[in-house]
């Protein structure tokens, strides 16, 4: 079945460590993109890639980092810059502005 | 200042009747594309249905609709027979072009929290 998997679901971290998560899709979609969800907000966008080897920054992208190496995979890693984050991350694969695909979402708990 | 407004922290609705979800938006962009998303518990979000600024009828997709009302900028999202499944979050989004370039995004609302009851 095509789709969108993140992994892992939930992930704790200790203050000071960097952790990774991670997006694939087997959608063939040029495009993919980061989103943080924050309890009782809607989704803010972290950064997004249009194409394999090209990344943008979007509005909440401090403390964040990605890397667009193969079409597939889009991974997201949570640097200790970041200063809050606890968070629902989810990832989302589109092959045109007409509708996004979203991933299950990963869970991150600063502990 | 917010680009999508939904006014609706929460609401109910009686399984089997009708509900309108309010959404409205800010952009001096005369192409522009609002969507409607569902988020169940589990968190997974869903496309429901997309408008586009230039359409000339409003989205239908199955028992949703899209009140698009261009003039007051609205995006209303009516879900018709509720049933028990659609208890879940549902947020309005809104594509924009980014400052610097052509490259776009999506800009949420916060959400309407919808529950059906029986």
């Amino acid at each position: 079945d095509g789709g969108i998997t993140q992994s892992p679901k939930y992930l704790f971290r200790k203050e000071g460590q960097n952790v990774t998560l991670s997006c694939e899709q087997n959608l063939n979609h040029d495009a993919m993109y980061w989103y943080r969800q924050d309890p009782g907000q809607g989704l803010r966008l972290i950064y997004y890639s249009q194409i394999v080897n090209d990344f943008q920054k979007g509005d909440i992208a401090e403390g964040y980092s990605v890397s667009r190496e193969k079409k597939e995979s889009f991974p997201l890693t949570v640097t200790s810059a970041q200063k809050n984050p606890t968070a629902f991350y989810l990832c989302a694969s589109s092959i045109t502005w007409n509708e996004q695909f979203f991933g299950p979402g990963t869970r991150l708990t600063v502990l | 200042a917010q680009k999508i407004t939904q006014t609706q922290p929460g609401m109910f609705v009686q399984e089997k009747e009708a509900v309108t979800l309010d959404c409205t938006y800010d952009t001096s962009d005369p192409s522009y594309g609002l969507f409607w998303y569902k988020q169940p518990s589990s968190g997974e979000m869903i496309f429901l249905i997309y408008q586009g600024s230039y359409d000339q009828q409003n989205a239908t997709e199955g028992r949703y609709s899209l009140n698009f009302q261009k003039a007051r900028k609205s995006a209303n999202l009516v879900i018709s027979a509720s049933q028990l499944g659609d208890s879940a979050m549902y947020f309005c989004a809104m594509r924009e072009k980014f400052a610097e370039g052509g490259s776009e995004k999506l800009v949420f609302g916060k959400g309407t929290k919808l529950t059906v009851n029986p």
